[in-house]
């Protein structure tokens, strides 16, 4: 199984900073890769996929980078609706896998 | 707009079964690939199973194989997980989600607000 690990896994930083939010595959996935960010209490939302592809409607200042084991989220300017749990998720094999998360904050 | 509506949840003793259903709208059901996902209390997302578009093809979780079985009845616009000899460790919200693409592509770009699953005695 394809092991995915997030670091870090919280964050706090200041409205406006960049931040970003690195995952890590056990072996080389190519760019199978997809990220979710899941608000508090609500359900996982499609951001990026096929490592760096913006899903329709996420805004800009989001965009994701890496391939084959390294990955990384980007947001380039935390705005207060960016709280929440971000995830990675394989999709190069079986069993998909997602990566631990990694939460947000605002400072 | 799509829609996903999952049912069938609730509390449930060690060993014993429970299934899921999952009522889809808003798409042509039988041209996609479906799944489900669980998030147990406070912690992670883990995907559990998928079946492809026509019910060919199938795939498990190590944690659920050879206790859960999934299915659809793409007449109904229906995903169902039949869930036996179910574990404390299988409390969870259990989420139908739908497949990105024509087919199958492995990531979901649509969810179901869940249901929940609690195992205990």
């Amino acid at each position: 199984d394809i092991q995915m690990t997030q670091s870090p896994s919280s964050l706090s930083a200041s409205v406006g900073d960049r931040v970003t939010i690195t995952c890590r595959a056990s072996q080389g996935i190519s760019n199978y890769l997809a990220w979710y960010q899941q608000k508090p209490g609500k359900i996982p939302k499609l951001l990026i996929y096929a490592a760096s592809t913006l899903q329709s409607g996420v805004p800009s200042r989001f965009s994701g980078g890496g391939s084959g084991t390294d990955f990384t989220l980007t947001i380039s300017s935390l705005q207060p609706e960016d709280v929440a749990t971000y995830y990675c998720q394989q999709y190069d094999s079986a069993p998909l896998t997602f990566g631990g998360g990694t939460k947000v904050e605002i400072k | 707009e799509v829609q996903l509506v999952e049912s069938g949840g609730g509390l449930v003793q060690p060993g014993r079964s429970l299934r899921l259903s999952c009522a889809a709208s808003g798409f042509t059901f039988d041209d996609y690939a479906m799944h489900w996902v669980r998030q147990a209390p406070g912690k992670g997302l883990e995907w559990i199973s998928s079946i492809s578009w026509k019910s060919g093809s199938t795939g498990y979780a190590d944690s659920v194989k050879g206790r859960f079985t999934i299915s659809r009845d793409n007449a109904k616009n229906s995903l169902y997980l039949q869930m036996n000899s179910l574990r404390t460790e299988d409390t969870a919200l259990y989420y139908c989600a739908k497949d990105v693409s024509f087919g199958s592509a492995w990531y979901f770009d649509s969810w179901g607000q869940g249901t929940l699953v609690t195992v205990s005695s």
